[in-house]
Parts: C-alpha cells; structure tokens; sequence
C-alpha cells in the first residue's frame, strides 16, 4: 500500500529537550517536505527537499533542521523545542509533474512542547 | 511572500444545497491545486488546475482556475454530508523555487 508514515503521532515534551519525527514513504518519490498547520495559519512549509542531500527553506524554517540523506526518509528535527512549536505537523511527499508537487500527506503528529 | 486567502472561512449548509468556495491571490500562479482534509487526517489532493480558465469537473465538485491565474473556486452540486471537511487550496509558481503555498482553508459542514 502506497503511503507516507510518520512517527510519533503523538509528542508531549518539554522545552529544550531535543526530538526527532520520523517520515517514511514507500513510493520512490523525488519531492518531500514538512509542514505545520496551526488554527487561522492553515498549512505552512517548513522544509522541502527536491531529491536526496538538497533541501531548501519554507516559509516558516526557524527551530527546525532537516536531512535527507535517503530518498524515503525526511527526518524533522527540533534541536530545542519551544511552547511555540507546539502544532500538527505533516509530512508529505509527490512526484513533481507540470502541476507541481502534487502532495500525498501523512497522517500527522501533534506535538505539545510545555 | 505569497498569500492565498480563502472564502468564506466557514460554511455551514443543509444536504442537497450549492456551494461555491474561493481562493483569490494577487500574485499569479503556475499551477493551483486542491485538497480536502477530514478530522484527524492528512489533507488529500483533489485535483490540479494549470491553465488560465480551466474547468475540471470531479462527479459533484467543478474546480475552475481563473483566466489571469490568480484565483481560483470550488463549486459543490448537491452537497452530501460526505463533503464535509476542511477544504485548502495550495498554489505553486515555478518562479518560487518549487514551494507549495496553501490557503487558509474553508471548513464546510453539511448536515442532513
């Protein structure tokens, strides 16, 4: 079954301590990225990354860190998580056709940082 | 930086009603793209548009892009309790460097 997964769904941390969401898909797709939707904000781009060892800024980069040094996983991580970054945050991943990327979602992972 | 706004924010109806959503922008898009996200889940593409004025038709939903490429609606037919959920429009302009900017969404809600 073609799918994005991502891990945890379900983060409770504190402040300063560092973490890591895992992201993983199985459909050899070029294109990945992450974003994080919070009420009246909608959807926005951490990171994107168009194929193994690049990947560019979003709209809202600050406090994150990604890599990709293999084509199915695109790790998020928060080297020291702030109340600010408490939100829903989703992977994503696509081929990239004349449409742009056309995006297939993981099924999320709320994080509360106190 | 790129914004999509959408309207209305919210939008509650009664099964069987019309509906039209919006996505207006004042900046010009390659391409736009909609999704539909239901409680708990991911958001799931609908459908892509990438030329000025047109129409792509999804069973009950129409999706049109407009001729200047800056906006774009969503028009539901009959609506069904089934087409309730949060619905984002997302552009994308090759001038961007390959980022995908999403609306603000619409949350519609269909009762029986």
């Amino acid at each position: 079954e073609a799918q994005v997964t991502q891990n945890p769904r379900y983060l409770i941390t504190v402040t300063g301590k560092k973490l890591t969401v895992t992201c993983s898909q199985n459909m050899n797709h070029e294109y990945m990225s992450w974003y994080r939707q919070d009420p009246g904000l909608g959807l926005r781009q951490i990171y994107y990354s168009m194929n193994v060892e690049v990947t560019d800024k979003g709209d809202v980069p600050e406090g994150y860190k990604v890599s990709r040094k293999e084509k199915r996983n695109f790790p998020l991580i928060l080297e020291s998580p702030s109340p600010n970054q408490t939100s829903l945050y989703f992977c994503a991943s696509s081929l990239f056709g004349t449409g742009g990327p056309e995006q297939f979602f993981g099924p999320g992972t709320r994080l509360t940082v106190l | 930086t790129q914004l999509l706004e959408q309207s209305p924010q919210f939008l509650s109806i009664q099964e069987g009603e019309n509906l039209t959503v919006y996505c207006n922008s004042s900046s010009v898009f390659s391409s736009l793209q909609w999704y539909r996200q239901e409680p708990g889940e991911g958001p799931v593409l609908l459908v892509t548009v990438v030329t000025g004025g047109e129409v792509k038709k999804l069973k009950r939903l129409t999706f049109q892009f407009g001729d200047a490429r800056k906006d774009s609606s969503l028009h539901i037919t009959a609506a069904q309790p089934g087409d309730t959920g949060l619905y984002l429009c997302a552009g994308f302009n090759t001038g961007t460097a390959s980022k995908l900017t999403f609306g603000t969404g619409t949350r519609l809600q269909v009762t029986l």
